[in-house]
């Protein structure tokens, strides 16, 4: 069964402190893995796809990577209005819809 | 207007009520997505609209009806709904309709917040 977890949970970061979140995936063949910034009351707002391991793409402070089982977004020297929930979604070969994961949220702190 | 846009963006009502929610998307995409998102879980998708054509129904309760009248335009009508039906639901599209080819990437409006009293 297609599975996505996101860890950790809430992490809460010092303006400047560089930091990882980690999305693992569990997916019978990976069509595209979708990183999403959500504020609070709003939407997601999509940020990256990426499609096959090694693949890396970046957005300013944001910087995601790829690998067979999981991805990692980088997040350099945060700001406090980096402060918000990161989803993860993967979509699998054969398949069009997505599977998100529970999100981590992040603060940042002046 | 831009991107995908909902209506309203609160909404409370009893459980013995009917009410619809709208969603326009402004970008020429082709398919067109409900999701529902309660705290502490995963979206959780409940229909997706293909050229106007609904592809997938997520197991969702009949007191939820979609309506996809044109490519722009979708809407989620409610009747008799229970208060664990209380949460976020957002609107989303996607260039590609389904199957999706290389731009299945999905844009989402800001939400809908209903509480079912």
């Amino acid at each position: 069964e297609d599975q996505v977890t996101q860890s950790p949970e809430a992490l809460r970061l010092q303006e400047g402190e560089s930091s990882s979140l980690n999305c693992s995936y569990t997916v019978s063949g990976l069509r595209g893995l979708f990183w999403y910034r959500q504020d609070p009351g709003k939407g997601p707002e999509f940020l990256f796809t990426l499609y096959s391991a090694g693949e890396e793409k970046e957005k300013e402070r944001l910087k995601a990577t790829l690998t067979k089982k999981e991805s990692f977004l980088h997040i350099t020297a945060p700001k406090p209005e980096d402060s918000a929930t990161y989803l993860c979604a993967v979509q699998a070969s054969g398949a069009n819809n997505l599977f998100f994961g529970t999100g981590t949220r992040l603060t940042v702190i002046p | 207007e831009t991107g995908v846009t909902q209506t309203p963006r609160h909404l409370v009502m009893g459980m013995t009520n009917k009410k619809s929610l709208k969603c326009e998307q402004h970008l020429g995409h082709n398919a067109m997505y409900w999701y529902k998102q309660s705290a502490k879980k995963p979206l959780e998708l409940m229909f997706v609209y293909s050229l106007e054509e609904r592809v997938e129904n997520n197991s969702v309760p009949s007191r939820f009806s979609p309506e996809c009248p044109n490519s722009s335009h979708l809407f989620l009508h409610l009747h008799t709904l229970q208060p664990e039906d209380s949460a976020l639901y957002l609107c989303a599209s996607s260039q590609d309709g389904w199957p999706s080819g290389s731009h299945n990437e999905q844009f989402f409006g800001p939400g809908t917040r209903l509480t079912v009293l």
